[in-house]
């Protein structure tokens, strides 16, 4: 079955820099990777996502790439601010129907005002 | 938040006792999954359901079972808690017939359970 790996486990910047985390998966078959941010004690929320058929894609301050012949994807945040502290999951599906998604372990961003 | 309510919310039981946590959704979408998320292990897939009485097993199924007789309600049952099931519970759908954000799942606000 499909492995996600997702780096660094902790990150933390200055307000204003930019924060970049990892991840990479290891079936080829994959053509969907969502990106979801978890605040204390809250639901994950879908943040951004990209298809297989897409190199980048942009949302204001977050961006998400992909390469598919690495077989990794990034999530970007640019202009960080104190609201964008939580914890961010990559997840990957091969999209053929029933849409199971396989998580990262997530990264625990904490910036620093 | 997309119309999806978790209930309990919180619970705490002891090992050996039978536990049954509810997902009801208001969206009408097909597609109803329940992950457990434990610090290190991020989320992990338990079941999920692709319509009303087909469910399917995920990568932790094992001491779980589910059932779906109404496309709203997903029941997560633990037969038997043990201390190993102690977790967080969310409950998740999507659908994909929808002609936009087909492959998106929104989470519910989670179930925190406690087997002592």
């Amino acid at each position: 079955g499909e492995n996600v790996e997702q780096h660094p486990s902790t990150l933390s910047v200055q307000e204003g820099d930019s924060a970049v985390i990892k991840c990479t998966y290891s079936d080829s078959a994959s053509n969907y990777f969502p990106w979801y941010k978890q605040e204390l004690g809250k639901r994950p929320q879908l943040i951004i996502d990209i298809r297989s058929n897409v190199g980048e894609k942009k949302d204001q301050r977050i961006a998400v790439t992909l390469n598919k012949t690495a077989k990794h994807f990034s999530l970007h945040i640019t202009e960080t601010q104190p609201e964008d502290s939580a914890v961010y999951f990559c997840a990957a599906s091969t999209a053929k129907g029933n849409e199971k998604l396989t998580f990262g372990t997530g990264t625990r961003l904490t910036i620093i005002p | 938040d997309a119309g999806i309510t978790q209930s309990p919310r919180h619970k705490v039981t002891e090992t050996g006792t039978p536990v049954t946590l509810r997902c009801h959704q208001t969206e009408n979408h097909r597609y109803m999954y329940w992950y457990r998320q434990d610090p290190g292990h991020g989320l992990r897939l338990i079941h999920y359901s692709y319509g009303v009485k087909d469910t399917d097993k995920g990568e932790v199924s094992d001491g779980y079972s589910v059932s779906r007789s109404k496309t709203e309600d997903f029941l997560l049952t633990l037969e038997s808690a043990t201390s190993s099931q102690t977790s967080v519970y969310f409950c998740a759908i999507s659908d994909p017939t929808r002609t936009s954000g087909r492959y998106e799942q929104y989470f519910g606000p989670g179930t925190r359970l406690t087997v002592t």
